[in-house]
């Protein structure tokens, strides 16, 4: 099974504040994504990034994939109460070069922005 | 607008007993996941199915059992529930990854305990 690390695990800031939150791995991936999940539900999708280099922007939130395909980032400027969450990356796991129906989630980033 | 739906939300087992877990969604996905959800670990696949009457294992399929016999429905069952199995567990479906950007769409969750 290939992995996806996230880090930090956990991050606590003061609202305003800027964060960057990484999710890595050894495999290189056809796509990513990100998901938002809120206490007592299912995790959302906010991006999909396919493109080596790639970055995308969702209002205060921007997701960068890496060159190599391997790695993503995603930034929130100015966080925000409503940001707090847990931000999970996902890929659908290759196999010979060709992305198969599993999707695999990172670890997760348990966020926490106060007010 | 249902989605995905998750019965029951809520469930309490002692060790060897069963249950199955139903998940229904009404947007004429083809594929369906189940994964389990737990402290510091994201989200891992249990078992999928990109279609009825097929299914296949994930990540950690040990001890759980599914079937896909209406292609709105996708039942997760645990035969000899054991206390490594208390989780949450999540429900999703998707059109296939080639057909779209391979979005999941989550239910809420079956928090389920084992005593």
């Amino acid at each position: 099974t290939q992995l996806l690390e996230q880090s930090p695990q956990f991050l606590s800031i003061q609202e305003g504040e800027n964060l960057t939150v990484y999710c890595n791995s050894s495999s290189v991936f056809s796509s990513l994504q990100w998901y938002r999940q809120e206490p007592g539900e299912g995790p959302v999708l906010l991006v999909t990034v396919v493109t080596g280099g790639e970055v995308k922007k969702l209002k205060r939130l921007t997701f960068q994939f890496g060159d190599a395909r391997k790695d993503s980032s995603l930034h929130i400027t100015a966080a925000q109460p409503g940001d707090t969450g847990l931000y999970l990356c996902a890929a659908y796991e290759d196999n010979y070069g060709g992305a198969t129906n599993k999707l695999i989630f990172g670890t997760g980033t348990l966020l926490a922005v106060q007010p | 607008n249902a989605g995905v739906t998750q019965t029951p939300k809520f469930r309490v087992l002692k060790t060897g007993q069963s249950m199955t877990l139903l998940c229904a969604q009404d947007m004429n996905h083809e594929y369906m996941y189940w994964y389990r959800q737990d402290p510091g670990m994201g989200l891992r696949l249990i078992h999928y199915s990109v279609g009825e009457g097929t299914t296949a294992k994930g990540e950690v399929p040990d001890g759980y059992n599914v079937s896909r016999l209406k292609k709105q429905n996708f039942l997760l069952g645990l035969e000899s529930a054991a206390p490594s199995q208390t989780s949450v567990y999540f429900c999703a479906s998707s059109y296939p990854p080639s057909a779209s950007t391979g979005e999941l769409f989550f239910g809420e969750g079956s928090r389920l305990t084992v005593l």
